[in-house]
């Protein structure tokens, strides 16, 4: 947690390529790595995440990898469809309790 | 299983007023949070309470305060409000037994001080 930026700010992709938004955290102790994605208008909502003792983590077309050491964790998209254009932000937490400090975000936005 | 509620979801208030929002959990949810969020400063944790004690606080000004009841909903207030202070206010519950919880958002208040 704590300083956390995200890159890149905005990614435009072709439908059917992939995507990887890049999260790096300042805040050595934290242990909890989620991503959430948030669609015009409406409320955050949470798609991945990941804790600090698992490197990688998938569900169907979406990914999260974990880099303790480098402080750094990143969400892969592939077969980007335009239901995937949103704003996507990283959360890092877990060492205050339930308090996340999250990314400036990444709008993606998927061409078809 | 209903979601998480807010009310208002929106309010037009002038500078100078206070305003009270509040934010309903998940049932058996116990820790609620609550976020700000605007175009220029993104999305920023405000404080989170579990049980109806603050556990965690963020970096806001004493005009921004909030409370929790025994039936763990929660409230949150502004004091004093600026024109800084538009913005849309989101709540979001978990289970608040340790960190890391998944936490779900509510529908959030658009808060428009003028």
């Amino acid at each position: 947690g704590e300083n956390v930026e995200q890159h890149p700010s905005t990614l435009s992709v072709q439908e059917g390529d992939s995507a990887v938004i890049k999260c790096t955290y300042s805040d050595s102790a934290s242990n909890y790595f989620p991503w959430y994605k948030q669609e015009l208008g409406k409320r955050p909502q949470l798609i991945i995440d990941i804790r600090s003792n698992v490197g990688e983590k998938k569900d169907q077309r979406i990914a999260v990898t974990l880099n303790k050491t480098a402080k750094h964790f990143s969400l892969h998209i592939t077969e980007t469809q335009p239901e995937d254009s949103a704003v996507y932000f990283c959360a890092p937490g877990g060492t205050g309790f339930q308090k996340l400090v999250f990314g400036t975000g990444t709008r993606l936005l998927v061409s078809p | 299983k209903a979601g998480v509620t807010q009310t208002p979801r929106y309010l037009i208030k002038t500078r100078g007023q206070q305003v009270t929002l509040s934010c309903s959990p998940i049932s058996g949810h116990r820790s609620v949070s609550w976020y700000q969020q605007t175009p220029g400063q993104g999305l920023q944790f405000l404080f989170e309470y579990f049980s109806e004690t603050q556990r965690n606080k963020g970096n806001f000004p004493g005009r921004f305060s909030g409370r929790q009841f025994s039936n763990s909903r929660s409230e949150m207030n502004v004091s004093t409000l600026e024109l800084g202070d538009s913005a849309l206010y989101l709540c979001a519950s978990s289970l608040g037994t340790g960190g890391g919880d998944e936490q779900y958002f509510g529908p959030g208040t658009r808060l428009t001080v003028t």
